[in-house]
């Protein structure tokens, strides 16, 4: 079965700090994708990223980045000089690449909500 | 395209009433998924729909539960009997898989609605 854990709960930061959204994932499947997803006030999901587990580069995109260790089995989510904008509740999640009976079904962590004061 | 859009937003209905939430997904989406979220928890997957077959569906959905997908376009999603316990957010999401009736490429991102709330009273 699969599971993500997301141990953080709840983060404040300051603007313009750094911070580290961690994600652990526990899956028996060697074929998988890993999504980071953020859910701002006004409820809608949205995508942010997607990685394969056969690809453990690291990714930047603007001030976010994504750290992939297949090793550990995380992957953790960094935003480089918060702002209040960035404040959202962020899902860290995992699907089985294809085949079988899941469908791509994607299986959510808790959430770690994410809150920087101006 | 305007992305996946869920009617209604809200819905607050009494203890036994059945309710029914539909979901537009992005036209050229073959997937369909349903998804419950309770307050501070993550999304909770319920079933999936394949163009208007229905492959896989959770545990969680109960016999109370029914989605359905015809045409392979809209999909809809009756909860009879509600119960307090029935009370979350239903989102829905969309893919786009390699090919029509294709059953590849499952990491494709899913793109979701903006969730129908229920509260039962």
């Amino acid at each position: 079965a699969q599971k993500v854990t997301q141990a953080q709960t709840e983060i404040s930061v300051v603007e313009k700090e750094d911070v580290t959204l961690d994600c652990v994932y526990e899956t028996r499947d060697t074929t998988y994708y890993l999504f980071w997803y953020k859910q701002p006030p006004s409820g809608e999901l949205v995508f942010l990223i997607r990685r394969n587990s056969f690809d453990e580069q690291n990714e930047i995109s603007g001030r976010y980045s994504w750290n992939f260790q297949k090793s550990t089995s995380s992957f953790n989510f960094t935003i480089t000089a918060s702002q209040v904008v960035d404040s959202a509740v962020y899902f860290c999640a995992l699907s089985e690449a294809g085949g079988g009976t899941s469908y791509g079904k994607l299986t959510f962590g808790q959430g770690t909500i994410l809150t920087v004061h101006p | 395209d305007t992305g996946v859009s869920q009617d209604p937003r809200h819905k607050i209905t009494k203890r036994g009433q059945n309710v029914t939430f539909r979901c537009d997904p992005i036209s050229e989406h073959n997937r369909l998924y349903w998804y419950r979220q309770t307050l501070g928890q993550g999304p909770e997957f319920l079933t999936y729909f394949q163009n208007e077959a229905q492959l896989e569906k959770s545990r969680l959905l109960s016999d109370r539960f029914s989605a359905e997908r015809p045409k392979g376009s809209f999909s809809t999603l009756e909860i009879q009997r509600t119960e307090q316990g029935d009370s979350a957010m239903y989102l829905c999401a969309s893919s786009l898989g390699f090919a029509s009736g294709s059953l590849g490429s499952f990491g494709n991102e899913q793109f979701f609605g903006p969730g129908t709330r229920l509260t039962v009273l």
